[in-house]
């Protein structure tokens, strides 16, 4: 499975939309980016997934660029409780199905 | 149930013990999955299994760590002579099959294991 980088901290305005990005440059055709994220003293929540489309739900959208080399969740009105650690991962269809976990983007929403 | 069971959700043991964590998956899901995060850290892959399928174990961090999955349902995780080192929290999810991407974990809430 390709590798993900994301920036290790970011903050973000109560209220304000919060754009969290991650690159994945050498990911494959096949593979589709899948966003957790892990509230403190929790196990980590599934958020969204998607292959080449951007996707929305009730809890975020995901941008993926037409390369598909990074892609961008969107937390269109963060509240203090989307403090997380956010995850980015890729994972190929068909495989053994184990998501590999990086560090993640912690996300800390102010007042 | 609605969700993965973990039980217990703390344990503290003496260094030399024996443990045994237990994951209650979601009914239906053949895929499960443990994982487990120390203090500060990322979460680490241990064993996977999927239906009668081998188990991919290359994730067991030393032979002392073993997992079971009975019935294709009820995981134990055992660890044998307990050590510091790993004292973290132990973490179950399943999924339906994984052959399908677009299926996401659910996580359960975690054992937290304390050695002493």
């Amino acid at each position: 499975d390709a590798k993900t980088t994301q920036p290790p901290s970011m903050d973000c305005a109560e209220g304000r939309a919060a754009n969290l990005p991650c690159n994945h440059s050498t990911i494959s055709g096949n593979e589709y980016v899948y966003w957790y994220r892990q509230i403190h003293s929790q196990g980590p929540q599934y958020i969204i997934h998607g292959l080449k489309n951007n996707e929305t739900n009730e809890m975020a959208s995901l941008i993926i660029t037409e390369d598909r080399k990074s892609s961008t969740l969107i937390l269109p009105h963060a509240t203090l409780r989307d403090t997380a650690v956010y995850y980015c991962i890729v994972r190929m269809s068909g495989n053994t199905g184990k998501l590999i976990f990086g560090q993640g983007t912690t996300l800390q929403v102010k007042p | 149930g609605a969700g993965v069971s973990q039980s217990p959700s703390n344990k503290v043991t003496e260094k030399g013990k024996d443990v045994e964590l237990r994951c209650d998956p979601i009914s239906g899901h053949t895929a499960l999955y443990w994982y487990r995060q120390s203090l500060g850290q990322g979460l680490e892959f241990l064993i996977y299994f999927q239906g009668n399928s081998a188990p991919d174990k290359s994730g067991l961090p030393s032979d002392r760590f073993s997992a079971e999955r009975t019935g294709g349902s009820v995981s134990t995780l055992t660890i044998q002579r307990t050590q510091q080192e790993d004292s973290a929290v132990y973490l179950c999810a399943s999924s339906l099959s994984p052959a399908r991407a677009n299926y996401g974990y659910t996580f359960g809430s975690g054992t937290r294991l304390t050695v002493v």
